[in-house]
């Protein structure tokens, strides 16, 4: 099993340009999550999904877009890149994760730069 | 309002010594704790979950305790080496949250063993 893949790894975009951030998981997991880290600061929750066609805002959603229209794939969408943008992205993935918890299997990230 | 605080941005010590990594919170009610540890350039991988009506978790050399009227949680590594350098992240799963038992991140805590 791969787990979970993302990519690119690293990417340099300017001011106002848009990409796609891919992640796809071969663990047949419900939930899929994607978090930004920023230096000295803990993961923050971007959007996260508990199924195929189901999405939500985390707690900084705004200036990214997700879908999720498979089990296995969750991309996350930049429109109009900015600077503030810059930072390290993680996709995870779980089981149904109910009130006893649950691993989260994150992948490598993705390093992005606003310029 | 809500806060996750842990202790110190870095920890050194002696290999062979036990690290001890303190977590705490402010204004959550937790149904969960979670250990995670990253290491430079990677994402987080899972360590440890202990559940509000837990006190200790024990794996090999870890163990976590969890105090819910201290609001704090504790991560001991025994006999450290200096494998066990990285950053280590603990993450509340809170009772009131979405379906998604969204997980909230504390910014780390970098420990580095000495030879």
């Amino acid at each position: 099993n791969a787990g979970v893949t993302q990519t690119p790894k690293f990417r340099i975009l300017k001011i106002g340009q848009s990409m796609t951030l891919q992640c796809a998981q071969d663990m047949n997991h419900n939930y899929m999550y994607w978090y930004r880290q920023d230096p000295g600061m803990g993961l923050k929750l971007i959007y996260y999904s508990v199924g195929a066609g189901i999405t939500d805002k985390g707690e900084v959603p705004n200036g990214y877009n997700v879908s999720r229209s498979t089990t296995e794939d969750f991309p996350l969408r930049l429109e109009l890149a900015a600077p503030s943008q810059t930072s390290v992205y993680f996709c995870a993935s779980s089981p149904p994760v109910g009130l006893a918890g649950g691993e989260l299997f994150f992948g490598e990230g993705s390093r992005l730069t606003v310029l | 309002s809500q806060k996750i605080e842990q202790n110190s941005e870095a920890l050194n010590i002696q290999e062979g010594k036990t690290a001890t990594l303190t977590c705490n919170y402010t204004n959550y009610s937790p149904a969960y704790l979670q250990w995670y540890r990253q290491d430079p350039g990677r994402g987080p991988v899972f360590l440890l979950l202990i559940r509000e009506n837990e006190k200790e978790k024990r794996k090999e050399r870890l163990k976590v305790t969890f105090d819910t009227t201290l609001k704090q949680s504790l991560f001991h590594i025994t006999a450290s080496q200096p494998a066990d350098s990285a950053t280590y992240l603990c993450a509340l799963g809170e009772k009131s949250s979405g379906s998604a038992r969204q997980l909230t991140f504390g910014s780390g805590t970098q420990l580095t063993v000495l030879p």
